[in-house]
């Protein structure tokens, strides 16, 4: 079983929608949640990150980390064409020095 | 300039050569990892280092070699290339610090090999 699940879509949205996006995982150590974001032959980019449970929002974009079901959530509210990306999930516990365990990603695009 | 600048862009190279890809930052970060990214399979940890005299194997080190030549510079080598190594690669930083800031990546290496 792999440490970090998530569905790779494709996802297709309408312009205006609000996207969920969401990823399971194993290993209860985890602490750290991050989401990047990756463009079409780019490298992928920080979106957020959140320590532990709870809710972290910016502008558009809302994190969720559920611990005790093992399930985290990127919410992008009145999605925008310049969303359409792949969006990756990461995690990390705090004793493995900054290695962080990805998701496959999922394809997201938002039809204008 | 890029904080991670990976070179080259693209490199399509011939079944048993040896290749090297290079990574160079001005972060300052102490920490740089070598992934590779293929479809399905997602980002998966080759190499990485916490600084220049500390190299460690990630989860498919098998067919690879780094170099970690300064602070700023971490190189990766594929000794004898086979196509199952056809992939995207990318070098990532991270800081060293208690509040974990996560990964800053390169535009990553597409590499090919026939």
């Amino acid at each position: 079983q792999k440490e970090v699940e998530q569905d790779p879509g494709p996802l297709s949205v309408p312009e205006g929608a609000i996207v969920s996006l969401n990823c399971t995982y194993s290993n209860s150590a985890f602490q750290y949640f991050m989401w990047y974001r990756q463009y079409s032959r780019k490298g992928p980019e920080l979106l957020m990150y959140t320590y532990s449970s709870g809710n972290k929002e910016d502008g558009r974009f809302t994190a969720q980390v559920d611990k005790s079901s093992k399930y985290i959530s990127l919410f992008i509210r009145d999605s925008q064409p310049s969303d359409s990306a792949t969006y990756l999930c990461a995690m990390s516990t705090l004793n493995t020095g900054n290695q962080f365990y990805f998701g496959t990603g999922t394809s997201l695009t938002v039809i204008p | 300039d890029a904080d991670v600048t990976q070179t080259p862009r693209n490199r399509i190279t011939k079944t048993g050569k040896r290749i090297m890809l290079e990574c160079s930052q001005t972060k300052g970060h102490d920490r740089m990892y070598w992934y590779r990214q293929d479809p399905g399979l997602g980002l998966r940890l080759i190499y990485y280092s916490f600084d220049v005299k500390d190299i460690n194997k990630g989860e498919i080190s098998d067919g690879y070699s780094v170099s970690r030549q300064a602070q700023a510079k971490f190189s990766l080598s594929l000794e004898s290339a086979i196509p199952n190594q056809t992939a995207l690669y990318f070098c990532a930083t991270s800081d060293s610090g208690v509040n974990v800031h996560g990964y800053t990546f390169g535009s990553g290496t597409r590499l090919t090999v026939v």
